[in-house]
C-alpha cells in the first residue's frame, strides 16, 4: 500500500513551457486535492476533486488545469510556466463526504526560471 | 473564504516543557480542526484532528481545544522531545476545501 504517490519529485522549467505533474493512490479514497506551498504562506488548494468526474477551483486556480483520469489518478497541468509557480506542489486524497481527513502525497517541487 | 490565523510562527522550548499553538479562524460555519506536522522536506502529516461537536480531544502528548464562540483553536504538546521540532499547521474546513494557517516553527532545546 504505497498511499499517495506523485512524479516527478523534482523539475526545472523554463518560462513559458508546459508540464504535467501526476498523483495516484490506491486507498480507494473519493477525493482528491492539489495544493501549493510556498515559504510562510502555509499550503493553499489549486484545485480538488470530490469525486471522480468532478473538479473545482480551490483558492488559487489560475494558471493551471486538472484532469481526474479516473478513480486513482488526478493530474495537474501547467499550460505556461510562470517564474510565480515555482512551489512545492501536493497532491491529497480523502475518502470524502464521510471523512475529510486528507493523506498527502511526497510533493513536486518545481522551479521556473 | 475561510481565513486562517495561525500564532506564533515560531516557537523555541526546552526539553521537556510545554508548546502551546492558536489558531483562528472566520467562518462559523467551519467544523473540522485539523493539525498538520511536517519535518524538513517531508510531506505534512495528520496528526490528531476535532470536529465542532467536540471541545477537547487528546492522543498522548497532544491535545487540541476548540472555542466554537470564539471560533479559536489550539494545539497542546506536552513533555516535548526533539522530534517534535517541526513545523505544525493548523487547518479549518466545512467540507472538502481545507483553508490553512501559515505554520508555527517549533524548536525543541535539548
Amino acid at each position: 500500500n504505497a498511499g499517495v504517490t506523485q512524479t516527478p519529485k523534482f523539475q526545472v522549467l523554463k518560462t513559458g513551457q508546459s508540464m504535467t505533474l501526476q498523483c495516484a493512490q490506491d486507498m480507494n479514497h473519493n477525493s482528491m486535492y492539489w495544493y501549493r506551498q510556498d515559504p510562510g504562506m502555509g499550503l493553499r488548494l489549486i484545485y480538488y476533486s470530490a469525486s471522480e468526474g468532478t473538479t473545482d477551483k480551490g483558492e488559487v486556480p489560475n494558471g493551471y488545469n486538472v484532469s481526474r483520469l479516473n478513480k486513482r489518478e488526478f493530474s495537474l497541468r501547467l499550460e505556461s510556466a510562470a517564474p510565480s509557480q515555482t512551489s512545492v506542489y501536493f497532491c491529497a486524497s480523502s475518502v470524502g463526504q464521510s471523512s475529510y481527513e486528507q493523506y498527502f502525497g511526497p510533493g513536486t517541487r518545481l522551479t521556473v526560471t | 473564504g475561510e481565513n486562517v490565523e495561525q500564532h506564533p510562527s515560531t516557537l523555541s522550548v526546552q526539553e521537556g516543557d510545554s508548546a502551546v499553538i492558536k489558531c483562528t479562524y472566520s467562518d462559523s460555519a467551519s467544523n473540522y480542526f485539523p493539525w498538520y506536522k511536517q519535518e524538513l522536506g517531508k510531506r505534512p502529516q495528520l496528526i490528531i484532528d476535532i470536529r465542532s461537536n467536540v471541545g477537547e480531544k487528546k492522543d498522548q502528548r497532544i491535545a487540541v481545544t476548540l472555542n466554537k464562540t470564539a471560533k479559536h483553536f489550539s494545539l497542546h504538546i506536552t513533555e516535548t522531545q526533539p522530534e517534535d521540532s517541526a513545523v505544525y499547521f493548523c487547518a479549518a474546513s466545512m467540507g472538502y476545501k481545507l483553508s490553512f494557517g501559515a505554520g508555527t516553527t517549533v524548536t525543541v532545546r535539548a
